[in-house]
């Protein structure tokens, strides 16, 4: 069975560093795309981040881009979302999803929340 | 960055009901469109990929078409575990983006 999950979150001052975790049991996480994916307090979903399989291709989104850093550890089976910088409106459920053909993101975790605030 | 618009943001229907969500790409996205269920308090849960191919284990009640820029999601008979809000997703681009949702409510 392939799970996904996300750790790491938590309170933190604006300006404040978290890296979130995204361990993976059932998959090599290397052989995938992964995806980061955010949802503020009552909002829709954002795409925030992915990684290809091997780690070659890396994007962000426009939203993040020059403060959060996406990484892969093979030997951990895992994949970290770095962020720098943080402000407010980066509050969110950040989720972890894997990309399959077509680029569908067909598995999930279950979210960690992150708390900006002072 | 290539922008979906879904519409409704929101619909009120009742059981059995045939219901239908619209989500219009800013550019051309071939059929790199897919469709994800969302509970309160749960992750998404992909429904249909590729514009109108069913996701194993989802129900045949739900359907997709489209292609180009002009991609619907069909609820052919609405049962109680389908309210929720539901996103549209291109994967067209390397920067992946979403619909803002449509809320399916009870009437």
């Amino acid at each position: 069975e392939v799970q996904l999950v996300e750790s790491g979150g938590g309170l933190v001052e604006p300006g404040g560093s978290l890296r979130l975790s995204c361990a993976a049991s059932g998959i090599p996480v290397n052989d995938y795309t992964m995806n980061w994916v955010r949802q503020a307090p009552g909002k829709g979903l954002e795409w925030v981040s992915s990684i290809s399989s091997g780690g070659i291709f890396i994007y962000y989104a426009d939203s993040v881009k020059g403060r959060f850093t996406v990484s892969r550890d093979n030997a951990k089976n895992s994949v970290f979302l770095q962020m720098n910088s943080l402000r407010a409106d980066d509050t969110a459920v950040y989720y972890c999803a894997r990309e399959i053909g077509g680029n569908r993101s067909d598995q999930w975790g279950q979210g960690t929340l992150v708390t900006v605030s002072s | 960055d290539i922008q979906l618009t879904q519409s409704p943001s929101s619909l009120s229907a009742s059981v059995g009901d045939r219901v239908t969500i619209t989500c219009r790409a800013s550019q051309s996205i071939n059929n790199y469109l897919h469709w994800y269920q969302q509970k309160p308090g749960k992750a998404p849960k992909l429904l249909i990929y590729a514009a109108s191919t069913l996701q194993s284990g989802v129900p045949s009640r739900f359907s997709g078409s489209g292609s180009e820029r002009d991609f619907t999601l069909t609820i052919s008979s609405l049962q109680p575990d389908d309210f929720a809000t539901y996103y549209c997703q291109q994967s067209y681009s390397t920067l992946r983006t979403f619909g803002q949702g449509t809320k399916v409510e009870v009437k």
